[in-house]
């Protein structure tokens, strides 16, 4: 049974906001959700991690409900530099066993 | 501050050969995973490095291993290589294994095996 559901790809064009919504219904108490981003061959990125509520840095956004079954990542005014894979994680105390990593959401940024 | 170093960046080996790739990690990190990325199964995780010891494994044949230097460095082997074996291999580093700020990834080895 999958830990996460995202959408396989998403269209944008430059300066839009773009939210990525990931569903993960069966989250457990200690689990964080976390999201990575990554280009053709690198290694993924971290971008941004929580537990509940809201979570803001300088890049990105991250949007938890009170029942934690989804999570949202808002990516403001994008460039053709923000196309990549997005990957949503849930694990337990951020990954102690290791990073569980789904097919990710292919965001493609056009001009 | 330097980031993950992978080396070497690209391989090209042969059926039945063995394979050592290499990981340093961000200096103060002690954790170090390896993770196998491939078009078909997508990222996998390998197996995870703290002070020296194996702490977690994931589901890969004994073929694949690894070890951890006293200077956090890792070292990832693979004997007996198969076609199925071509794949991105990467390592992340953290501080202590789980923390609020997430892996840091290398830029990968690239094995193919032909």
């Amino acid at each position: 049974l999958a830990k996460t559901t995202q959408p396989i790809s998403m269209d944008s064009y430059e300066g839009q906001e773009v939210n990525i919504t990931c569903s993960h219904n069966n989250i457990a108490t200690n689990d964080y959700i976390t999201w990575y981003q990554q280009f053709p061959s690198q290694g993924p990125r971290f971008i941004i991690q929580g537990y509940k509520t809201k979570v803001t840095n300088e890049v990105a956004s991250l949007f938890i409900p009170a029942d934690r079954k989804s999570s949202t990542l808002s990516l403001p005014r994008v460039s053709l530099s923000d196309t990549a894979v997005y990957y949503c994680l849930v694990e337990e105390g951020g990954g102690a066993d290791g990073l569980t990593f789904g097919k990710g959401t292919h965001l493609i940024i056009q001009p | 501050k330097a980031g993950v170093t992978q080396t070497p960046r690209y391989l090209i080996k042969t059926r039945g050969q063995q394979v050592t790739l290499s990981c340093s990690p961000i200096s103060g990190h002690r954790s170090v995973s390896w993770y196998q990325q491939t078009p078909g199964q997508g990222l996998q995780f390998l197996f995870e490095y703290f002070s020296e010891t194996q702490r977690n494994k994931g589901n890969f044949p004994g073929r694949f291993s690894g070890r951890q230097f006293s200077n956090s460095r890792s070292e990832m082997n693979v004997s007996t290589l198969e076609l199925g074996d071509s794949a991105l291999y990467l390592c992340a580093s953290s501080l202590v294994g789980q923390d609020i700020y997430g892996y840091t990834f290398g830029s990968g080895t690239r094995l193919t095996v032909v």
